[in-house]
């Protein structure tokens, strides 16, 4: 079965200081990862996928494939950093749909 | 661009009646739509994947007959809670992906909370 897991419900930082979230996933064939952001009070919103390795607000995300990781990094935190984030692989070969797989997410707040 | 907006945002009903959330993709043609259910401080739940002009896929324990799903054109999905109780209060999200069979980015809609009385 696909899982996820993202083992800090909780996380909470100084402004400045690095972040990790931590994301593990458990998945045939080879996925692709997402990381989905939601702020308060605002709809979920790509923040980046592993196959565009992009940079975007300054979080980027390494795919582990020998740990099965995804963990996503900032180093300097910022206060409008703080929102609830969400690891989500998905297939990455047809023949069915394209669901996503959503961890239980990780409340990280940056404090000033 | 790629902007999914939602309809009600929010909605009160009494147990027994039905309610229809309707998703829809503004700027861009959506060829699969998702449903999720997502109750407080808690993720995503995905309920149902649909395309357009087929019969929507629905996740193991989901009730087909309770969540009816229509995704009659590119930009329109709607879901129907059939004789709702105030266990199917929630929030429901819809995404909407180009992609077909939803590869590609989802965009998710604002989301509707249903509070079923």
């Amino acid at each position: 079965a696909q899982r996820v897991t993202q083992p800090e419900k909780l996380l909470s930082v100084f402004k400045g200081a690095p972040v990790e979230l931590k994301c593990n996933y458990s998945y045939s064939g080879s996925p692709e990862l997402f990381w989905y952001v939601q702020y308060s009070r605002q709809r979920l919103q790509l923040l980046l996928r592993h196959i565009s390795r992009e940079s975007i607000k300054g979080f980027t995300a390494d795919l582990n494939k020998g740990e099965t990781s995804f963990h996503l990094k900032k180093p300097f935190a910022q206060e409008e950093d703080s929102a609830m984030y969400y690891c989500a692989p998905h297939p990455n070969s047809g023949g069915s749909n394209y669901k996503l797989t959503f961890g239980k997410g990780t409340l990280l707040t940056v404090n000033p | 661009g790629a902007v999914v907006s939602q309809h009600p945002s929010w909605v009160i009903c009494k147990s027994g009646t039905s309610v229809k959330i309707e998703c829809r993709s503004l700027d861009f043609q959506a060829t699969t739509m998702f449903w999720y259910r997502q109750f407080p401080k808690q993720s995503l739940m995905l309920m149902a994947t649909s395309n357009e002009g087929s019969k929507a896929t629905y996740e193991q324990g989901v009730e087909k007959d309770k969540f009816l799903i229509n995704h009659a054109s590119l930009t329109l999905s709607t879901l129907t809670v059939t004789s709702a109780h105030p266990e199917d209060s929630s929030f429901y999200i819809c995404s909407a992906a180009q992609g077909f069979l939803g590869a590609d980015t989802q965009y998710f809609g604002p989301g509707t909370r249903l509070t079923v009385l």
